[in-house]
């Protein structure tokens, strides 16, 4: 079973700036396979990236994803008041799903 | 538009089974897979399993293999979750979610149902 690896647990920031948030892979896995989630209480999670850089529709282009292998990052480039939540990456090995344990986003 | 719909909260004594639905609309049932994740109280998303509402096939996590039956209904569009053997370990917000033929993220959510588990 792949794992995920988030890095850092928790990110204090404040709106405006820049976040980096890293998702490593206990093996090398394809891009096609590597998804970005921000999930707020209350609420389920909603789909940002997939397909380890590709913006899902209606997402703000602030949010960016790059990387391959086993090291990918989800950018948010100024963060707005709405972007302090909890972020997940997740990956397929085709045949089964698992997700990072989350980067928590909070207002410095 | 896409919807999953999932049925309410439920309060389970320890032993008991669960049973939760997830009714989906506004796109071919048979085109996305059905994968459910749960969210236990202050901890990350955990996927269990999926099921394929074309044939019906299903993959469980190796946690749950035993305990969890995953079906679906293609008549009413909807996918039911059984968790059998309930401890308080199995309180969380359990989620539905699709994702299309070919693609490996989740396209749509449910709203999530609550269970708690407690004698």
């Amino acid at each position: 079973e792949i794992v995920l690896t988030q890095s850092p647990g928790t990110l204090s920031l404040s709106p405006g700036e820049r976040a980096t948030l890293s998702c490593r892979a206990s093996q090398t896995i394809s891009i096609t396979y590597l998804a970005w989630y921000q999930h707020k209480p209350g609420q389920a999670p909603r789909l940002l990236v997939y397909g380890a850089f590709s913006r899902a529709t209606g997402i703000p282009d602030r949010f960016s994803g790059s990387g391959s292998g086993t090291d990918f990052t989800l950018t948010i480039s100024r963060l707005e008041p709405e972007d302090f939540a909890v972020y997940y990456c997740q990956q397929s090995d085709g045949s089964s799903f698992t997700f990072g344990g989350g980067t928590k986003v909070e207002i410095k | 538009q896409v919807q999953l719909v999932q049925s309410g909260a439920e309060v389970k004594r320890p032993g008991a089974s669960l049973k939760v639905s997830c009714k989906a609309s506004g796109y071919t049932f048979t085109d996305y897979y059905i994968h459910w994740v749960r969210q236990a109280p202050g901890q990350g998303l955990e996927w269990m399993g999926l099921i394929n509402p074309a044939g019906g096939s299903t993959t469980y996590a190796q946690k749950f293999q035993g305990r969890l039956t995953l079906s679906r209904d293609t008549s009413t569009s909807t996918v039911y979750m059984d968790l059998s053997s309930l401890t308080s370990e199995d309180t969380a917000v359990f989620y539905c979610a699709n994702v299309q033929g070919g693609y490996y993220h989740y396209a749509h959510w449910g709203q999530g149902t609550l269970v708690t588990v407690s004698s």
